[in-house]
């Protein structure tokens, strides 16, 4: 079953905007991940946020998360061409991972 | 490095027909393994798992079963095709981390 649900659905932004989209959660986590899928490619991690963690930066992505509304935020700044891409949230519990449905950005140039 | 491999890339099966997709890992020993399924324009499913060589567990009862011959090599089949079996098909492994490594994928279209 999907365990979390991103919003928005899709987003489409000019080149060097930020893009932020947000995940949404049912029940309680060990960590949450976030992962980028390229058109028919296969899933790759960007970073992963512990419970106990409240922001986390990688390069240009930053990503919060608020575990008292389960939900977590996935910020891109000075979007790129190259990020146009599906973007999804995964919860983790034991060895598992529950994605949600994903959130489609396209940036323009 | 670790490495992993999914074979074949595409896939076009007719109704009723078998299926095996393979998934192989390089470069590491005794990882977890992972089958998901992806349809279009959605998230993913995860199917089976497996923290073992002969260890299988499946999170949903449907037309596929998964094996584990060896280390690194993990297996999805079916004896029978259905047309919702189609779809994109994702292999993954860990080391008991929770960050999770995908292969390409294998598109699969049943008609």
């Amino acid at each position: 079953s999907q365990q979390g649900e991103e919003d928005p659905q899709a987003l489409s932004i000019q080149e060097g905007e930020n893009a932020t989209m947000n995940c949404s959660y049912k029940t309680s986590i060990n960590n949450l991940q976030w992962y980028r899928q390229n058109s028919g490619r296969g899933l790759v991690h960007l970073i992963l946020i512990r419970s106990n963690e409240r922001e986390k930066h990688s390069g240009r992505l930053r990503v919060t998360l608020d575990t008292s509304k389960k939900s977590s935020s996935l910020l891109i700044t000075a979007s790129r061409a190259a990020d146009t891409a599906s973007y999804f949230c995964a919860t983790g519990h034991d060895y598992k991972l529950s994605f949600g449905a994903g959130t489609t950005v396209t940036v323009r140039a | 490095s670790q490495t992993i491999h999914q074979w074949p890339a595409t896939l076009v099966q007719p109704v009723g027909s078998p299926l095996s997709l393979e998934c192989t890992v390089e470069g590491t020993s005794n990882p977890n393994l992972y089958w998901y399924r992806q349809a279009a324009g959605r998230g993913l499913q995860l199917l089976f798992y497996s923290v073992g060589i002969g260890q299988i567990s499946s999170e949903v009862p449907q037309n596929l079963s998964a094996s584990r011959p060896q280390d690194r090599q993990f297996i999805l089949s079916s004896k029978k095709l259905l047309l919702s079996d189609s779809g994109f098909y994702l292999c993954a492994w860990n080391l008991g981390t929770y960050e999770q490594y995908f292969g390409p994928g294998t598109r699969l279209t049943v008609t």
